[in-house]
């Protein structure tokens, strides 16, 4: 059975600082796919990235960076020079290729707070 | 592109009573997806539609609740002799394809008394 873990149920770090949002992900599937959402206080999650396992390449979009390791079975999510607009609750999400087509798996998110 | 919208934002209603939701997804996605999420927690999937058919139910979705997607455009979830479990958000994504990334409306937080 899949199962995802945020193991940080709630971080705060000032204005700048960079943040490391950590995903550990487990799945007999060997096909799967990865996705980071965002829940600002709105409540609409918004994507922001989805990964396959074939892929491991890390990947920098703007302050955002995720690195992938399947030896390790984590999805990490780097912040740098975090921004009060960050702070929102952050969830990591596993979809498996042969019982999740069209369903993802989300953790418990980590809620995260940048203070001014 | 006038995002996913759900209707109403909030629900109160008392035990035993029937609610029903309503979602408008992206036009274009055939694809539409129900979720739910209690505080705390991530969302977990109640079901999915490809344009009119329901292909894929959670068991977490029990005979109490029903979804549709008449003509393969806005759904509806209704749940029937709510309980104070069913209290939650309930939230409705749209994509256009398997595995693409979902696009999420603002969800429906039902509280039942």
């Amino acid at each position: 059975a899949q199962k995802v873990t945020q193991a940080q149920t709630e971080i705060s770090v000032v204005e700048k600082e960079d943040v490391t949002l950590d995903c550990v992900y487990e799945t007999r599937d060997t096909t799967y796919y990865l996705f980071w959402y965002k829940q600002p206080p709105s409540g609409e999650l918004v994507f922001l990235i989805r990964r396959n396992s074939f892929d491991e390449q890390n990947e920098i979009s703007g302050r955002y960076s995720w690195n992938f390791q399947k030896s390790t079975s984590s999805f990490n999510f780097t912040i740098t020079a975090s921004q009060v607009v960050d702070s929102a609750v952050y969830f990591c999400a596993l979809s498996e290729f042969q019982t999740g087509a069209n369903n993802l798996f989300f953790g418990t998110g980590t809620r995260l707070t940048v203070i001014p | 592109d006038t995002g996913v919208s759900q209707d109403p934002r909030h629900k109160i209603t008392k035990r035993g009573q029937n609610v029903t939701f309503r979602c408008d997804p992206i036009s274009e996605h055939n694809r539409l997806y129900w979720y739910r999420q209690t505080l705390g927690q991530g969302p977990e999937f109640l079901t999915y539609f490809q344009n009119e058919a329901q292909l894929e139910k959670s068991r977490l979705l029990s005979d109490r609740f029903s979804a549709e997607r008449p003509k393969g455009s806005f759904s509806t979830l209704e749940i029937q002799r709510t309980e104070q479990g069913d209290s939650a958000m309930y939230l409705c994504a749209s994509s256009s394809g398997s595995r693409e990334k979902l696009f999420f409306g603002s969800g429906t937080q039902l509280s039942v008394l």
